[in-house]
């Protein structure tokens, strides 16, 4: 199994510019989460999806972040226009929609930096 | 919604000593707990978990937590490190709400 995947795995980019980062998840997992890393505010959950569902987005910080799941094999999170305090490590992981005791599995991650 | 506390930013330790990661939670229902690892410029991999059941929880390479209700505590252990084992962990708790918090994070440096 490939694992998650994300791409792409480094974007430089300047402020105001539009950033895309993309997610596949596992195969046969039909929960996917965005999560950001900072050094300031540790890892945080943005969203999450359920049968490409979004259930929860209200750790998406404001308007220029969005979210979507076309279907069950990709994700991707939009950041518009993007600010240099966007700056961080996104995450993305799946998992069977088994429940909350379910493992997470995470992708690689996307380091941002927005000059 | 639950919290998580992890009480050291860093640990030094040397190679083959024990070591004790301490991780404490509150929550007002009960949780699912979770220990990942995170190594340099790589996502998060799971240790271990606690769903239920025996409070001791085996995970991979060696590390095993001890979940503690009364003192609302996950604490990872490991008897005896190795200089692999130096990277960021993480304790995270969740329940039915599927809103997974992580703390801090605890560096653990594995010296020679």
């Amino acid at each position: 199994d490939a694992g998650v995947i994300q791409s792409p795995r480094h974007e430089v980019t300047e402020m105001g510019q539009e950033v895309t980062l993309r997610c596949k998840p596992i195969s046969g997992h039909n929960s996917l989460f965005w999560y950001r890393q900072t050094m300031m505010r540790g890892l945080e959950l943005l969203i999450y999806f359920n049968n490409n569902v979004p259930i929860d987005d209200s750790g998406m910080p404001e308007d220029r972040f969005s979210a979507k799941m076309p279907n069950a094999s990709f994700s991707t999170l939009k950041i518009q226009p993007s600010e240099p305090r966007d700056s961080a490590v996104y995450f993305c992981a799946s998992r069977i929609s088994g429940g909350a005791g379910e493992t997470q599995y995470f992708g690689p991650g996307t380091r941002l930096l927005v000059l | 919604a639950q919290s998580v506390t992890q009480l050291d930013s860093q640990v030094p330790v040397f190679e083959e000593a024990p070591v004790e990661l301490r991780c404490n939670y509150s929550s007002s229902v009960s949780v699912y707990l979770f220990w990942y690892v995170q190594y340099p410029n790589q996502g998060l991999q799971l240790l271990l978990k606690y769903l239920s059941g025996s409070t001791l929880v085996k995970g991979i390479n060696g590390f095993e937590a001890e979940f503690n209700k009364s003192q609302t505590s996950f604490h990872l252990r490991k008897p005896s490190v190795h200089i692999s084992d130096t990277a960021e962990y993480f304790c995270a708790v969740t329940s039915n709400n599927n809103d997974m918090r992580f703390g801090a994070g605890t560096r653990l440096t594995v010296k020679p």
